[in-house]
């Protein structure tokens, strides 16, 4: 069974201390993996997408990395805005998204 | 582009009633998925539909169904309702079936079981 493993469950950074999340993963042959950021009261927003090992992608303040065990997510000098829940998911050979429990991120000034 | 939208925002309802929710995918868009949140499970996958036809189900009960229609659109159904089926109910579509292809949320269909 898939697994999705966030760490830590709760961040609190001044605006522009930089950061990072971690997401650890086990899966059955990965077809991707997926960012995405959560405010409260609304759905989910796709931030990334990762395929394989080494890849990295990147948009504004946040870098995506991967692995072959767990993938990262930098904050580069943060704002409030980016103030949220980031999840992270897989998709495995079974073909669904397993998502890890998020973690939130609070920015203050 | 329109984004994924769901009807209705918010429900009350009361145990061993039943519920349907109804989800439109972005346009073109002919994937649509369906995930239960919870604060203690956190994100589950209910089941996946393409070209009107379940591709994949999550680890839930039969009180869970789904279907699509012929325009993509989608709705879910719980039959006798339980306390434990209090969630955000999120609709997510996709260009084509697959959990590998990115998946776009709508803003759900918060349940109260009372």
């Amino acid at each position: 069974e898939d697994q999705v493993t966030q760490s830590p469950e709760a961040l609190r950074l001044q605006e522009g201390e930089s950061s990072s999340l971690n997401c650890s993963y086990t899966v059955s042959g990965l077809r991707g993996l997926f960012w995405y950021r959560q405010d409260p009261g609304k759905g989910p927003e796709f931030l990334f997408t990762l395929y394989s090992a080494g890849e990295e992608k990147e948009k504004e303040r946040l870098k995506a990395t991967l692995t072959k065990k767990e993938s990262f997510l930098h904050i580069t000098a943060p704002k409030p805005e980016d103030s949220a829940t980031y999840l992270c998911a897989v998709a495995g050979t079974a073909s669904k998204l397993t998502f890890g429990t998020g973690t939130r991120l609070q920015v203050t000034l | 582009k329109a984004g994924v939208t769901q009807t209705p925002r918010y429900l009350i309802k009361t145990r061993g009633q039943q519920v349907t929710l109804s989800c439109s995918p972005i346009s073109g868009h002919r994937s649509v998925s369906w995930y239960q949140q919870t604060p203690g499970q956190g994100l589950q996958f209910l089941f996946e539909y393409f070209s009107e036809t379940q591709r994949n189900k999550g680890n839930f009960p039969g009180r869970f169904s789904g279907r699509q229609f012929s325009n993509s659109r989608s709705e879910m159904n719980v039959s006798t309702l339980e306390l434990g089926d209090s969630a955000l109910y999120l609709c997510a579509s996709s260009l084509a079936p697959g959990a590998e292809h990115e998946q776009y949320f709508g803003p759900g269909t918060r349940l109260t079981v009372t």
